[in-house]
């Protein structure tokens, strides 16, 4: 089946400017995350949602950052007034369940921003 | 952010050889996964373990759960070229988060 996928693929904006990030998780996943990956690093967490909650954001940088899920599967990943610091590559993953067992994180391919 | 201790850096090896990588944390974690990451791509699960000593074989690769559950290793025997990438470890705390908390990655390349 298909895997978790993300758009744009790449983003490139200005400093200042607004972009939104799109996942779209595996059918049937009820668990999603965000995650960022800053070059020569892993992956660092963002925001996890159970169906349309957030149930931990203690990742999010600032209130710049904002995401939502309101129908329990696409995911979008909202920054408001980009930094040149915001530029990374934004990856999100999705889980059958939220809880211990069977918690395996499937991630997509990424969303490259590039803030100039 | 937190990272967890990943080591070595990186790795040089002839193609054929063993190769063996672990991560360190001063955390217990309740579930370790090891990824693989591909340039401009996301990271591919390759192993997950669950349980404190459980050791876990996925073809070529093996994996195991430190005792302590603050530890993790994972051995890739008779490496070949596609084995090039970086691994990354990956720690799940549990309990009310299911965040995941990565290592600093392992870079790995093949000389045929």
């Amino acid at each position: 089946g298909a895997g978790v996928s993300q758009t744009p693929s790449n983003k490139v904006t200005e400093k200042g400017k607004y972009v939104e990030l799109r996942c779209d998780p595996i059918s049937g996943h009820t668990a999603l995350y965000w995650y960022r990956q800053s070059l020569g690093q892993g992956p660092e967490f963002l925001i996890y949602f159970q169906g349309t909650g957030a149930a931990d954001d203690s990742g999010l940088p600032n209130d710049r950052f904002f995401a939502v899920r309101p129908e329990g599967s696409v995911s979008t990943l909202k920054i408001q007034r980009t930094e040149r610091g915001d530029s990374a590559v934004y990856l999100c993953a999705s889980s059958l369940m939220g809880t211990s067992g069977g918690n395996e994180q499937f991630f997509g391919p990424g969303t490259r921003l590039t803030v100039l | 952010g937190q990272q967890l201790n990943q080591s070595p850096q990186s790795m040089f090896i002839q193609e054929g050889e063993d190769v063996s990588m672990n991560c360190t944390s001063s955390s217990i974690f309740n579930t370790w996964l090891w990824y693989k990451q591909d340039p401009g791509e996301g990271p591919v699960l390759l192993i997950a373990l669950y349980k404190a000593g459980e050791l876990t074989s996925n073809g070529r690769l093996t994996a195991q759960f430190g005792i302590t559950r603050k530890d993790s290793f994972l051995n890739i025997s008779a490496s070949i070229p596609s084995d090039v990438g970086i691994y990354f470890c990956a720690g799940l705390l549990g309990g009310a988060t299911n965040k995941l908390i990565f290592g600093t990655g392992t870079l790995l390349a093949v000389q045929p």
